[in-house]
């Protein structure tokens, strides 16, 4: 079981805004600005999408968005693509370890 | 431009002993910490450890202690994965990557297949 609970799957249609949830404790997201967001295509390693919360790494779109609300983070998709169909997972700095989440499958219907 | 680039897929014995490698390029080696991530065949991503070149400080996740060995050589840029006995359930791909000091992963390996059958 991972330490950061996200919901299995989400979905949209292209065009449409998505939020995938990220919770944890007060130990880990709640009590760091150190949350992190990847992406994970198929049969490829992660990318990272966003870093402390809320910045984005040079060359990610500004369609892809972070934020953290307590013990619980999310990310925000909007203006979905084709190409945004893939696996998400969050992570936390959480004294001395990372913690990640379970992973949630994005469909773009 | 930073990389990361890993040894090979492995196909092993249960009770075998092996070590995974990621030489890092582009950048200060020392001056990072690099860690692994394992990821069972269709399952999630998990932290097993990480360790700073410079000085060899190495951190391990609870669930890993004990199970692997995490080290690196300096020298070249190097660091290691090592089981010095192969479970099946060792089976899985291994990610090395880089570890900013806020605790995101900024570079990723490509990935290295470790596959654990008798």
């Amino acid at each position: 079981q991972s330490a950061l609970t996200q919901p299995a799957s989400v979905s949209g249609s292209p065009g449409q805004s998505i939020t995938i949830s990220c919770t944890g404790t007060s130990s880990d997201v709640g009590g760091y600005n150190y949350v992190s967001w990847y992406q994970q295509h198929p049969g490829k390693a992660p990318k990272l999408m966003i870093y402390d919360v809320s910045n984005r790494p040079s060359g990610v779109s500004n369609r892809f968005s972070g934020s953290k609300s307590g013990n619980t983070a999310s990310l925000t998709i909007s203006g979905l693509q084709a190409e945004d169909e893939a696996d998400y997972y969050c992570s936390s700095y959480t004294s001395s370890s990372t913690s990640f989440g379970g992973g949630t499958k994005l469909t773009v219907l | 431009e930073v990389q990361l680039v890993q040894s090979g897929a492995e196909v092993k014995k249960p009770g075998e002993s092996l070590k995974i490698s990621c030489k890092g390029s582009g950048y200060s080696f020392t001056s990072y910490w690099i860690g692994w991530v394992r990821q069972m065949p269709g399952k999630g991503l998990e932290w097993m450890g990480i360790i700073y070149p410079g000085d060899s400080d190495t951190r391990y996740s609870p669930s890993f202690q004990g199970q692997v060995t995490i080290s690196a050589d300096k020298s070249i840029s190097t660091a290691y994965l090592q089981w010095s006995s192969l479970k099946a359930s060792d089976t899985a791909m291994y990610y090395c990557v880089r570890r900013e000091p806020r605790a995101y992963f900024d570079y990723w390996g490509q990935g290295t297949l470790v596959t654990v059958s008798s």
